[in-house]
This record gives C-alpha cells, sequence and structure tokens, in this order.
C-alpha cells in the first residue's frame, strides 16, 4: 500500500530533550516536505527537499533540522525543542514532477514540549 | 505571492442538506487546484483537483470547478453525511512560480449533525 509513515503519532517531551521524529514513504517521490498544523494558523511548511541531498527552508525553519540522505526517509530533527513548538506535525510527499501531483501525508505526530 | 482564501467556519450543517465552501486564489499564473480533506485524527488526503481552467474535479459527491474568471474554487455537494464530517483545505500548486511548495488556505471545519 502506498504512505507515508510518521513515527511517533505522539510524543511528550521536556524542553532541551534533543528528538527526531520520522518519515519515510514507499512511492518513489523525489520531494518531501515537513509541516506543522496550528490552530488558527493552518498549515505552514518547516522544510522541504526536493531530491537526496537536496533540502531547504520552508516558512518557519527556526528550531528544526532535516536530512535526506536516502530517497525514502525524510526525518524531522528538534536539537532543542521548546514549548513554542508543541505542534502537530505533517510529513508528505509527491512525485513533483507536474503541476497536479498531489500531497501524499502522514497521519501526523502530535509533540508536546514541556 | 500567490494565496488561497476559504471562507470561515466552523460550519454545522444537518443530515442530506447542501454544502458550500467557498475558495478563491491569487495567482500569477497558472496553478492547479486541489481540495484536501482531513478526518480527525488523521492526515490531509486529496478529494479532488483540477489543472486547468474550466475542469470539474469530483470524488464521493464532491465537486468544484476551475473558474479562471472569478479564480474561483468553490467545493459542493448535493447532500452531506455524518461521515462527511471533517475540515476541508482548498490549495494550489505552480511549478513554474513556486516549485517548492503547496499553498494551502486555513481550513473549514465542517459538522454534519444527524
Amino acid at each position: 500500500e502506498a504512505q507515508v509513515t510518521q513515527n511517533p503519532r505522539y510524543l511528550i517531551t521536556v524542553t532541551g530533550k534533543k528528538l527526531t521524529v520520522t518519515c519515510s514513504q514507499n512511492m518513489n517521490h523525489e520531494y518531501m516536505s515537513w509541516y506543522r498544523q496550528d490552530p488558527g494558523l493552518g498549515l505552514r511548511q518547516i522544510y522541504y527537499s526536493m531530491n537526496v541531498e537536496v533540502t531547504d527552508k520552508g516558512d518557519v525553519p527556526e528550531g528544526y533540522k532535516v536530512s535526506r540522505k536516502e530517497k525514502r526517509n525524510f526525518p524531522l530533527i528538534l536539537e532543542s525543542p521548546s514549548p513554542n513548538q508543541t505542534s502537530l506535525y505533517f510529513c508528505a510527499s509527491s512525485s513533483g514532477e507536474e503541476n497536479n501531483s498531489p500531497l501524499h501525508f502522514g497521519n501526523g505526530t502530535r509533540l508536546t514540549v514541556t | 505571492g500567490d494565496s488561497v482564501t476559504q471562507m470561515e467556519g466552523p460550519v454545522t450543517l444537518s443530515e442530506e442538506a447542501f454544502l458550500t465552501i467557498n475558495c478563491t486564489y491569487t495567482a500569477t499564473g497558472y496553478p492547479s487546484l486541489f481540495w484536501y480533506v482531513q478526518y480527525p485524527g488523521e492526515g490531509l488526503q486529496l478529494l479532488l483537483k483540477a489543472t486547468k481552467a474550466d475542469d470539474k474535479g469530483s470524488n464521493k459527491g464532491f465537486e468544484a470547478t476551475y473558474r479562471k474568471e472569478t479564480t474561483s474554487f468553490h467545493l459542493e455537494k448535493g447532500s452531506v453525511q455524518v461521515s462527511d464530517s471533517a475540515v476541508y483545505f482548498c490549495a494550489l500548486s505552480d511549478l513554474r512560480t513556486s516549485y517548492d511548495k503547496v499553498i494551502f488556505g486555513p481550513g473549514t471545519s465542517l459538522s454534519v449533525i444527524p
């Protein structure tokens, strides 16, 4: 089954404790992206990647890192989480080859930083 | 830059009522337009899309027509069901002007009551 898999689904951590949210897709997609979803602010893009070893900042990259060493994986790294990073995070991918290539989303990771 | 505006929610309807969720866009090029749906506890999933003017996208009884003259892509369904309760996002993508991202509207929450 074609899918984007994020782990974990829920994560509670404390300020400053490094964490990684994993994202994997099995559709051989070149484009991958991370979003955060907050009430009243909608979806905001954090980072994106157009191919292996190619990553770039989205609208809200501060406090986050990503890597794209393999085509299928695109982990999101919070080196020193802070309470304002409490949010619902989504990973997404698409083939990116055409204007009408839709995004495929994971089921989300709900992060709470205390 | 490109942008998407959606009607404010939440929207509450009785089962079998007619649904319209308004969406208008601003774009310098010729984007593809999408509606995504987010059911409770899940990620976004593509509901329908349209790639050029006058195209009609349809799926699961929902329809939307790409209107270039009014820069609109309103979502409609003739008879909603309780299972349609979700958040609906209008979005655009134009590889020629903003390859790196999909522009999302803020989302409209729909509740359908029996």
